[in-house]
């Protein structure tokens, strides 16, 4: 059972343009996500991130917008830049009493890669 | 601040050995938790520890155990290596304090032969 679900594998963008990438969820217990962006043979570097009582969160060049009626979230990217090339995966935390435990589900990524 | 150490960074191991991988999460945070990537299955939840106690635990088999010590530095152990455990393993550490986010390490990349 995928509980957190990226369903587009690749996403090709022109630089200076607009990168949208969308995650879908199933768990209704998940209050909590985050975006990483991932280079080849490295670890995940967190990107954003956002509570289930907001609806968008921006950080720079980065914008994530949750819809929980829709149980989707999407991290906007503007302007795209080559190197925000990489895979970009959503996740979400496993909670309990208000705690965030460190298990976090992720989905299965996306691909982001971005032309001069 | 130091990051997340994960040691060593590449490993080869043969079929039916045991490996260990060391994780020194970043000073000040308690949980570590472990993941495994292959590109099949994509990220993988392994386990999670919390002030030396396993406090999570993802659908894996038994030859896979780790442990947390009291400076928080943790260890995962995989025994009797099969072909299919070839994968980049990483080491996430956090807070564990609200919606803290977890940092990655650069990972291990295990190959068995």
């Amino acid at each position: 059972d995928q509980q957190v679900k990226q369903n587009s594998p690749s996403l090709s963008v022109q630089e200076g343009r607009i990168s949208i990438l969308n995650c879908d969820y199933t768990n209704s217990m998940f209050d909590y996500f985050l975006w990483y962006k991932k280079y080849p043979a490295e670890g995940p570097t967190f990107l954003i991130s956002i509570s289930s009582i907001k609806d968008k969160n921006e950080d720079g060049r980065f914008t994530v917008f949750l819809n929980k009626s829709a149980k989707h979230l999407s991290l906007h990217i503007v302007p795209s830049q080559p190197g925000d090339s990489a895979v970009y995966f959503c996740a979400a935390p496993s909670r309990a009493g208000g705690t965030s435990y460190g298990k976090l589900t992720f989905g299965q990524g996306t691909i982001l890669t971005v032309h001069p | 601040k130091a990051g997340v150490t994960q040691t060593p960074r590449y490993l080869i191991k043969t079929r039916g050995q045991q490996v260990t991988l060391s994780c020194s999460p970043i000073s000040g945070h308690r949980s570590v938790s472990w993941y495994q990537q292959t590109p099949g299955q994509g990220l993988q939840f392994l386990f999670e520890y919390f002030s030396e106690t396993q406090r999570n635990k993802g659908n894996f088999p038994g030859r896979f155990s780790g442990r947390q010590f009291s400076n928080s530095r943790s260890e995962m152990n995989v025994s009797t290596l099969e072909l299919g455990d070839s994968a980049l393993y990483l080491c996430a550490s956090s807070l564990d304090r609200g919606s803290s986010e977890a940092f990655f390490g650069q990972g291990t990349r295990l190959t068995v032969v």
